[in-house]
């Protein structure tokens, strides 16, 4: 059974970094591109990042851009997002998912989401 | 990027009703569009991808359809369990991956 546990959320200070991690289980990791959205308190979701199956490609939301980088560890079945100039607009729950495929398609598993506060 | 632009916003329907959310993106991304169903604390769900491809498990209720800008997903005898916030996204390998503003379907 596919399962993504996400953590490395918290409380954090405006201009602060942080590196949220999602390890996967159940299928095999190395295989599928893996994606980060987010979802600010009682707005809708907001896609963030996507890397390839192989981290060979790398795609960002405008809005994230030149401040989070999606990287991943296919041996430790990992990816993770570096956010760094943490800004109150980053306050949200931060979901990884995994793709249909290898190169960003659509996200078919989902995990629970780690949280992310910003604020002074 | 592409926006995608869905409505309406919020929709009032009973349980048998059939109802019909669209989803309009600013250029045309041919049929790289999937729905997603959420439901409040719970992580998102995939319903549909490439338009009109439903994902096993989903009941046959669900449907989309569309290509191009212009997109829609129905619901077919709308069932208790189907009230909930359903989002759109458009999806490409080597672009950004917009989601829709969502629409949330209560009951009336």
């Amino acid at each position: 059974q596919v399962q993504l546990v996400e953590s490395g959320g918290g409380a954090v200070q405006p201009g602060r970094s942080l590196r949220l991690s999602c390890v996967g289980s159940g299928f095999t990791f190395s295989e599928y591109g893996m994606h980060w959205v987010r979802q600010a308190p009682g707005k809708g979701l907001e896609w963030v990042a996507s890397i390839w199956f192989d981290g060979s490609h790398k795609e960002y939301a405008d809005t994230v851009k030149g401040r989070f980088d999606i990287s991943r560890d296919n041996s430790k079945n990992t990816v993770y997002l570096q956010i760094d100039i943490l800004r109150d607009e980053d306050t949200a729950l931060y979901y990884c998912g995994r793709d249909q495929g290898m190169f960003g398609d659509v996200l078919v598993a989902w995990g629970q989401g780690t949280r992310v506060s910003v604020s002074s | 990027d592409i926006q995608m632009t869905q409505s309406p916003s919020t929709l009032s329907a009973s349980v048998g009703d059939r109802v019909t959310i669209t989803c309009r993106a600013s250029q045309n991304v041919n049929s790289w569009l999937a729905w997603y169903q959420q439901k409040p604390g719970k992580a998102p769900k995939l319903l549909i991808s490439k338009s009109s491809n439903l994902q096993s498990g989903v009941p046959s209720r669900f449907s989309g359809s569309g290509s191009g800008t212009e997109f829609t997903l129905t619901i077919r005898g709308l069932q208790p369990d189907d009230f909930a916030t359903y989002y759109c996204q458009h999806y490409n390998s080597y672009t950004s991956r917009t989601f829709g503003r969502g629409t949330k379907v209560e009951v009336k």
